[in-house]
C-alpha cells in the first residue's frame, strides 16, 4: 500500500524548534518530488516547501523562508522538515504530500495523515 | 501571494450538478494550466480530484470534472451523492515555484 506517515509534531514554545519526519512506503520514494503542506486549525491549505527527487532543488513559501529547512534521505525513504524560530502562526497540521509524476506544479496525489504542531507559551 | 477566491459554500440536492469557482489572476490561474482540486472530509487529509485543470487521477469518478476560462477555474460535480459533502480547495501554480490555494468551499448535499 502506498503510504506516507508523518511524525514529530507537538507543543513548542515561540522561538523554539521542531523536526518533522515523513516515512514513505509502497512506492519508489527516490523517484518522486515531495512537499510539505500545512493547515491551521479551521483554516485552508497552505503550501510550505518542495524538494526534488534527488534533493538538489528546494523551494519555500515566503512565510517560512529562512526558518524552515526541507530535506530527504532516499536511502531511508524519509522526508524531513526542520522548523526553527517557530511562531504562533505556524500552528497547524503539517502534511507531507507526494507530487504527481509528470504533472504540473501543485498536484499532490498521496498525502499523509498529518501531524499537529502547536506553538504556544 | 494572495489566496485564490472561492465561494464559502455551495449546495445541491442528490443527483443535481454543482460548480465551484476559483478565481485568481493572470499570474496564477490564468497564466498556467496547473490548477488542481482537492476534496477534504472533516478530520481527514485532502484527496486529489483534478490536476492540470482537467485531468482525473485514477479512481476518481468521472462525475468530477475541471475546466478553466481566463483567470477562473471551475470544478463541476454531476450526479451529486451524499458522500460528496466535503470541503473543496483549488490550487494553482503562481510562478517562481509558488503554489497558492483557494480559501476552500464547503459543499452541502441537501
Amino acid at each position: 500500500e502506498v503510504q506516507l506517515v508523518e511524525s514529530g509534531g507537538g507543543l513548542v514554545q515561540p522561538g523554539g524548534s521542531l523536526r518533522l519526519s515523513c516515512a514513505a512506503s509502497g512506492f519508489t520514494f527516490s523517484s518522486y518530488e515531495m512537499n510539505w503542506v500545512r493547515q491551521a486549525p479551521g483554516k485552508g491549505l497552505e503550501w510550505v516547501s518542495y524538494i526534488s527527487s534527488s534533493g538538489s532543488t528546494i523551494y519555500y513559501a515566503d512565510s517560512v523562508k529562512g526558518r524552515f529547512t526541507i530535506s530527504r534521505d532516499n536511502a531511508k525513504n524519509s522526508l524531513y522538515l526542520q522548523m526553527n524560530s517557530l511562531r504562533a502562526e505556524d500552528t497547524a497540521v503539517y502534511y507531507c504530500a507526494r507530487a504527481v509524476a509528470a504533472a504540473g506544479v501543485g498536484a499532490f496525489d498521496i498525502w499523509g495523515q498529518g501531524t499537529m504542531v502547536t506553538v504556544s507559551s | 501571494q494572495s489566496a485564490l477566491t472561492q465561494p464559502r459554500s455551495v449546495s445541491g440536492s442528490p443527483g443535481q450538478s454543482v460548480t465551484i469557482s476559483c478565481t485568481g489572476t493572470s499570474s496564477d490561474v490564468g497564466g498556467y494550466n496547473y490548477v488542481s482540486w482537492y476534496q477534504q472530509h472533516p478530520g481527514k487529509a485532502p484527496k486529489l480530484m483534478i490536476y492540470d485543470v482537467s485531468k482525473r487521477p485514477s479512481g476518481v469518478p468521472d462525475r468530477f470534472s475541471g475546466s478553466k476560462s481566463g483567470n477562473t477555474a471551475s470544478l463541476t460535480i454531476s450526479g451529486l451523492q451524499a458522500e460528496d459533502e466535503a470541503d473543496y480547495y483549488c490550487c494553482s501554480y503562481a510562478g517562481s515555484f509558488d503554489v497558492v490555494f483557494g480559501g476552500g468551499t464547503k459543499l452541502t448535499v441537501l
